[in-house]
C-alpha cells in the first residue's frame, strides 16, 4: 500500500540548533514533494516544493533534500527559533494524478529557549 | 493579490442534518480547487478536487459531495451529516499547470452532535 510516514513523535530541540525533519514514502513515484508548515488551529503554510530531478531546495534558513533512491525527504531548519516550534507536513504528487497532493501525518517540532 | 475565504469559521450540526461549506478564491483565474478534511490528531485527507468549472474528482467514497458553480466557487455538501464528519475541513488552490505550493483557507471546524 501506498505510505507517507512521518516521525510521530515531536522532535525536540534546543533553540539555535539545526532540526531534521524526516519523509519516507512507499510505492510511490513522485514527480515533486513539497513541505509545509502548520499551526494549531490554522490551515498549513506551503513552505518549499521539491521536484524529482532536484537534490536540494534552500529557502532562508530552510533547506529539503530530495533521493528518490531513499524514497526519502528530508527538511533542516538551521539556527532554530521558538517560533518554529510547529507541525511540519510532507506531502507530494505522484506522477500518475500530478494534480493533487497527498500528505503525511506530519512531526511536531517543539524549539526550547 | 490571490486570497482564499473559506466559511463558516465553525460549526455544530446535528446527526442527519444537511452540510454546506463555501470556498472562494480572489484574485485568479482557473485556480485548482481542493477540499481536504483533517481529523483530531491526523493527516490531511484529500476529499475532492477540481480543475475547472464542473470537473470534480472524488478521492474517499462517502457521504459527502462537492460542486463548482463558478470558476472560483468551491462547494462542499453533505445531505445528512454522520458522526464520522467531524473534523476540520480546508479548502486550497493552486494555480493551474506547472506546480506550485497550495494555500489553504482558515478552515472549519465541524462538530456533528
Amino acid at each position: 500500500s501506498q505510505k507517507i510516514e512521518q516521525n510521530s513523535e515531536a522532535l525536540n530541540i534546543q533553540e539555535g540548533k539545526t532540526a531534521t525533519l524526516t519523509c519516507n514514502y512507499t510505492n510511490y513515484s513522485p514527480a515533486y514533494l513539497q513541505w509545509y508548515r502548520q499551526d494549531p488551529g490554522r490551515g498549513p503554510v506551503f513552505l518549499l516544493l521539491i521536484r524529482e530531478n532536484e537534490k536540494e531546495k534552500r529557502k532562508e534558513r530552510l533547506k529539503v533534500t530530495f533521493d528518490t533512491t531513499l524514497k526519502q525527504s528530508l527538511f533542516h531548519i538551521t539556527a532554530s527559533q521558538p517560533a518554529d516550534s510547529a507541525t511540519y507536513l510532507c506531502a507530494l504528487a505522484n506522477h500518475t494524478g500530478f494534480q493533487k497532493l497527498v500528505f503525511g501525518t506530519g512531526t511536531r517540532l517543539l524549539v526550547s529557549p | 493579490s490571490q486570497t482564499i475565504h473559506q466559511w463558516p469559521a465553525t460549526l455544530v450540526q446535528p446527526v442527519g442534518s444537511p452540510l454546506s461549506l463555501e470556498c472562494t478564491v480572489e484574485g485568479t483565474s482557473n485556480p485548482n480547487l481542493y477540499w481536504y478534511r483533517q481529523a483530531a490528531g491526523r493527516g490531511l485527507q484529500l476529499l475532492f478536487y477540481s480543475v475547472g468549472i464542473g470537473q470534480i474528482s472524488s478521492e474517499v467514497p462517502q457521504n459527502l459531495s462537492a460542486s463548482r458553480p463558478q470558476d472560483r466557487q468551491f462547494i462542499l455538501s453533505s445531505k445528512k451529516l454522520l458522526l464520522s464528519d467531524s473534523g476540520f475541513y480546508l479548502c486550497a488552490w493552486r494555480p493551474s499547470g506547472d506546480p506550485y505550493g497550495y494555500t489553504f483557507g482558515s478552515g472549519t471546524r465541524l462538530t456533528v452532535v
